[in-house]
């Protein structure tokens, strides 16, 4: 099966400019996340989408960040306006449902994500 | 709070030797998942191995083994017959019910495993 496609691969921008990250999931499955990774540190979760809503967005700066997944397939992030610190690798995953059992079998597919740098 | 320590940040291995990473995780809860993966430069993250709280059994996964510890929550993964395909970063991960009512990971901040020739 296909991966979790996602795009660009690498943006450059200044701060205060924007820029949206796009990600297409595995066929079929219900849950997409999208994680920030800071260099040295282990990925972060921004937001949760269970088809096309929203399950957990606490960790999401919403005075900058927002992100939509519109009919319940692919999804992107935006950034606006962009500040150094949000340099990061952004991370896109999916699975296939959202309950314990079977998330905790298969885990989640990543995507190779986007490399940020705000210069 | 939850919690993921990774204590080794940098480790290097002979090709075909054994390595050990080790892992220590704080959760107050009974029934979790915990996971091993490997995030190569390629940037994806793959997953390695996986273990379920409830089982006293290691897992193994090939040449990828855990031992596992619940009383002491650690979790260290051993590489055996360590190949170059090998290096990347590993994070350890494990997986809760958070407050709203769905799972997410906690992730370590990773170590990054260098295998030489």
């Amino acid at each position: 099966e296909a991966g979790v496609a996602q795009s660009p691969r690498y943006k450059i921008i200044e701060k205060r400019q924007s820029v949206a990250f796009w990600c297409n999931p595995i066929s079929g499955h219900a849950t997409l996340y999208w994680y920030q990774q800071i260099l040295g540190q282990g990925p972060k979760l921004l937001i949760q989408f269970q088809n096309n809503g929203v399950v957990d967005d606490s960790q999401l700066p919403k005075d900058r960040f927002s992100a939509e997944r519109l009919k319940g397939v692919d999804s992107t992030l935006k950034i606006q306006p962009a500040k150094l610190e949000d340099s990061a690798v952004y991370l896109c995953a999916s699975s296939p449902v959202e309950t314990g059992g079977m998330v905790g079998h298969y885990g989640y597919t990543f995507g190779s994500g986007t490399r940020l740098t705000v210069v | 709070a939850q919690t993921v320590t990774q204590s080794q940040p940098e480790m290097s291995v002979q090709e075909a030797e054994t390595v050990t990473l080790s892992c220590t995780y704080d959760t107050s809860e009974n029934n979790y998942y915990l996971f091993w993966y490997k995030q190569p430069p390629s940037r994806q993250m793959i997953l390695v191995i996986r273990q379920e709280a409830y089982k006293q059994q290691n897992a193994t996964e090939n040449r990828f083994s855990v031992n596992f510890q619940k009383a002491a929550k650690s979790f260290s993964l051993k590489i055996s017959d360590s190949q170059l395909g090998d290096t990347a970063m590993y994070f350890c991960a494990f997986m809760i019910l958070s407050t709203s009512g769905t799972y997410k990971y906690i992730f370590g901040t990773g170590t990054r495993l260098k295998v030489l020739a």
